[in-house]
């Protein structure tokens, strides 16, 4: 299957800063992207849905000031968490699509944002 | 709107019985239907999906699930578990190829030797 690379696999950052996670699809154009949380223990909850050039689209609830989301290139989606909180810590998990003829998205290895 | 319930948050098997995973459905539109499995702190790997044509799929790591649409479930299921199978496993439903993932709760599986 293709390959989604997500960077880091972990972060830890104090309270107020910014952290931002890079999601890139290695060998196939992804048109579309999804950002997705993860508390432990639990199932995955998506964020926002990214396409190539355009704005994301936030799922009910997801503040789009404080998870900025940018999808500039077919091969790169990146996260911002703005002024991070504790609350912020998290499993964040990316996935790409390349194209309307796939019937999956791949997924990334997944960044664990711990906020201190 | 698009749900999906797993029945079990844990199942424990023994290492060479049978692993049943549950998973029903709600979807207003044909759904498409996949199984994931989750180890602990990486990503989601693909197990198997349904698309249309046969009810009864085959992936990887000898996992198959089928497609009931009278029931609404995609319970997957493997005829004998590997130590290896010790992990956690979500059923996501779609309502398009590509379209975005709704997921169920997960069902943690713990394998004993």
């Amino acid at each position: 299957g293709a390959v989604v690379s997500q960077h880091p696999s972990w972060v830890i950052c104090k309270s107020g800063t910014s952290v931002k996670i890079e999601c890139r699809s290695l060998d196939f154009q992804a048109t579309t992207m999804f950002w997705y949380r993860q508390f432990p223990k639990q199932s995955l909850m998506l964020m926002a849905t990214s396409n190539e050039g355009s704005k994301a689209t936030y799922e009910q609830g997801v503040e789009k000031d404080k998870f900025l989301i940018n999808h500039a290139s077919l091969t790169l989606s990146t996260l911002t968490v703005t002024s991070a909180h504790p609350e912020d810590s998290s499993f964040y998990i990316c996935s790409a699509r390349g194209g309307n003829w796939s019937t999956e998205a791949f997924f990334g290895q997944g960044t664990r944002l711990t906020v201190v | 709107a698009q749900s999906v319930t797993q029945l079990g948050s844990h199942v424990s098997v023994s290492e060479g019985a049978l692993v049943l995973l549950r998973c029903n459905y709600s979807s207003s539109v044909p759904p498409y239907l996949f199984w994931y499995v989750q180890y602990p702190n990486q990503g989601l790997q693909l197990l198997l999906k349904y698309t249309t044509g046969a009810t009864l799929v085959k992936g990887i790591n000898g996992f198959e699930a089928e497609f009931k649409k009278s029931e609404t479930s995609f319970h997957l299921t493997k005829p004998s578990a590997h130590m290896s199978d010790a992990a956690e496993y979500f059923c996501a439903v779609s309502k398009a190829a590509g379209n975005k993932l709704t997921f169920g709760g997960g069902t943690r599986v713990l394998v004993k030797p």
